[in-house]
């Protein structure tokens, strides 16, 4: 059975200390990986796709790396603004197609 | 353009009421998914459909819950004689494609807060 996880659960980080958000997965066939970020009390917000091992994308100071079993979302010099729930959610070959499945989430505060 | 539009944002319902909930997705867009969101749980999938047909329901409960995406309008969760376990989150997405190609990227809405009283 296809599924996510993600690590760790909650992560404080000052302002400007970098760290890296894990996600592992395991899929009949990796058709995509997705990042999203959600604000409490609303709707997830794209950030990126990934779909091949070895595979980087950025944006700001976010950037998301791929491999055969895990994906890490990586932020550099982060800002309070950056705080939020990170979401990955992946699309397999043998999975109900079109039906991606989204891991828990790791909730990040930056404290100024 | 407009993005994925919801309405309510906030919907009260007392037990055995219907509940329904509106989905617009983005201008150009004819994938839309349902999820659900429970407090402190991530999102679930519920249903996948584009115009006029249901692509994958496999994560709907079989009883009391039906989508539809007419061709003209939005698209409509609906959930019936509700009880008190369906309060949540009901996010809706659109994407351009399918999710397993290019352009897959799907948009979320702001969501429906679900309680039922």
């Amino acid at each position: 059975e296809d599924q996510v996880t993600q690590s760790p659960e909650a992560l404080r980080l000052q302002e400007g200390e970098s760290s890296s958000l894990n996600c592992s997965y395991t899929v009949s066939g990796l058709r995509g990986l997705f990042w999203y970020r959600q604000d409490p009390g609303k709707g997830p917000e794209f950030l990126f796709t990934l779909y091949s091992a070895g595979e980087e994308k950025e944006k700001e100071r976010l950037k998301a790396t791929l491999t055969k079993k895990e994906s890490f979302l990586h932020i550099t010099a982060p800002k309070p603004e950056d705080s939020a729930t990170y979401l990955c959610a992946v699309l397999g070959w043998k999975t109900s197609y079109d039906k991606v499945i989204f891991g828990p989430g790791t909730s990040l505060s930056v404290i100024p | 353009n407009a993005g994925v539009m919801q309405n309510p944002r906030h919907l009260v319902r007392r037990r055995g009421q219907e509940a329904r909930l509106r989905c617009s997705p983005m201008k150009g867009h004819s994938h839309v998914y349902w999820y659900r969101q429970l407090p402190e749980e991530g999102l679930k999938f519920m249903v996948y459909l584009q115009k006029e047909n249901i692509i994958d329901e496999s994560g709907m409960p079989k009883e009391r819950f039906s989508a539809e995406f007419p061709k003209e309008g939005p698209s409509i969760l609906r959930i019936q004689q509700v009880v008190r376990g369906d309060s949540a989150a009901y996010f809706c997405a659109s994407s351009y494609a399918g999710q397993g190609g290019p352009n897959a990227e799907a948009f979320f809405g702001q969501g429906t807060r679900l309680t039922v009283v």
